[in-house]
């Protein structure tokens, strides 16, 4: 079946560092691939997403390409800021397989001033 | 706008115990799930809903059960708790319904973290 893979955590990294979290996967249809954010003690919310090959998701100075060549949708940002301290988890969404969503294991992420 | 409301926020029982778990969303939303979060697990489907009187299992819906009466209100029922459902469990919407235009963009409550003795 469809599934995600993330690398795995904890990150650290200084404020002001550049960000790559890797996530690839594996999908029988063509899924929409998405990243969601988890602060802590809260739920998550989505951070950005793309439904289509070569289609780049971008905000809050994130961005991540579907790379279908690759399978992979790696999270990306130029300089980390304290705040941006978070459980960051990938996902697709198959309409072959009903639409459901499907995340990989989340990455924590630790930014140090 | 309240968005998806999940309560209680905390719970704990013990073996054999049964309980529920209340969402509620004020959005219209079709779709909604449930899921557990358990450490390097990440989420997992337990079980999902498309409509009033229509509901389907997840990935892991062994010692759960669910009703959607309403469009509003999807609880999530305990049957039996074990110590294997200690976890964090998230209700989540969605403005479309699967198989049709749904994007993926859940919309989740803040969770309900259990803990079964």
């Amino acid at each position: 079946g469809d599934s995600v893979t993330q690398m795995e955590g904890p990150v650290t990294l200084s404020e002001e560092a550049f960000l790559t979290i890797n996530c690839t996967y594996t999908a029988t249809g063509y899924p929409s691939l998405f990243w969601y954010v988890q602060y802590p003690g809260e739920g998550l919310q989505l951070l950005l997403k793309a439904t289509k090959a070569d289609d780049k998701g971008s905000n809050k100075g994130f961005e991540a390409t579907y790379r279908k060549e690759t399978t992979s949708f790696h999270l990306e940002k130029g300089s980390v800021q304290v705040s941006d301290s978070a459980v960051y988890f990938c996902a697709l969404s198959d309409r072959n397989q009903g639409g459901k969503l499907i995340f990989g294991q989340g990455t924590e992420l630790s930014v140090k001033p | 706008n309240a968005g998806v409301t999940q309560t209680p926020k905390f719970q704990v029982l013990k073996t054999g115990q049964s309980m529920t778990l209340q969402c509620a969303q004020d959005m219209n939303h079709e779709y909604m799930s449930w899921y557990r979060q358990d450490p390097g697990m990440g989420l997992r489907l337990i079980h999902y809903s498309v409509g009033a009187g229509i509901t389907d299992q997840g990935e892991v819906p062994n010692g759960y059960n669910v009703s959607r009466s309403t469009t509003e209100d999807f609880p999530l029922r305990l049957l039996s708790a074990a110590p294997s459902q200690t976890s964090v469990y998230f209700c989540a919407s969605s403005y479309a319904i699967a198989g049709s235009t749904n994007t993926g963009e859940l919309f989740f409550g803040e969770g309900s973290r259990l803990t079964v003795l």
